[in-house]
């Protein structure tokens, strides 16, 4: 059964650019999750899509958006990069809404210069 | 604030011995989950305990819900440098809210 997959893995930006991240969770789940991995600040919830609607939202800005598909498939996007937005972006899936039980993806490791 | 605040930070020890991970908060939750990390990986699910006072083992991990749910500790008898990792304690306060994470603790254990 494949795992979590998100691309890119590694990707290097310039302050106000956008970025994409994408996001395929493991086939059956319809839950997407997505988090914020700093050293600073641990994992750090953005949001939570479940049947291609947002079910819950962190606190961060509002240049911090997603989506998912119908087929449970998901991306995010960062406009006006930061340099403090420099972080690994976890995906994880689950079978059901608000589970605590997840499983992540490897991670998508964001650089902004 | 941290919701979930783990301690100690980090830790450095030899193969062979025993350590302990804490969890703790001053909110209920009504189930907490424990992961590890590797580098260069996302966190992997070890555990989740639901009911207070639970007591969950998985080889040489011993896992423990506190009676009032609050409060949750990770037990490693005879580390190993395969237990080296990233260990963070997650929970959810109620049904509908999203997975919390602590900032975890980072285990180095050398041979």
């Amino acid at each position: 059964k494949a795992g979590v997959t998100q691309t890119p893995r590694y990707l290097i930006k310039t302050r106000g650019q956008q970025v994409t991240l994408s996001c395929s969770p493991i086939s059956g789940h319809r839950s997407v999750s997505w988090y914020q991995q700093t050293p600073g600040q641990g994992l750090q919830f953005l949001f939570e899509y479940f049947s291609e609607t947002q079910r819950n939202k962190g606190n961060f800005p509002g240049r911090f958006s997603g989506r998912q598909f119908s087929n449970s498939r998901s991306e995010m996007n960062v406009s006006t990069l930061e340099l403090g937005d420099s972080a690994l972006y976890l995906c994880a899936s689950s079978l059901v809404f608000s589970s605590g039980e997840l499983f992540f993806g490897e991670g998508s490791r964001l650089t902004v210069l | 604030t941290q919701l979930l605040e783990q301690s100690p930070q980090f830790l450095s020890i030899q193969e062979g011995e025993n350590l302990t991970v804490y969890c703790n908060s001053s909110s209920v939750f009504s189930s907490l989950q424990w992961y590890r990390q590797e580098p260069g990986e996302g966190p992997v699910l070890l555990v989740t305990v639901v009911t207070g006072g639970e007591v969950k083992k998985l080889k040489r991990l011993t896992f423990q819900f506190g009676d009032a749910r609050k409060d949750s500790s990770l037990h490693i008898t005879a580390a190993q440098p395969g237990d080296t990792g990233l260990y963070l304690c997650a929970g959810d306060r109620q049904a509908g809210t999203a997975l919390i994470f602590g900032k975890g603790t980072t285990l180095s254990v050398s041979s």
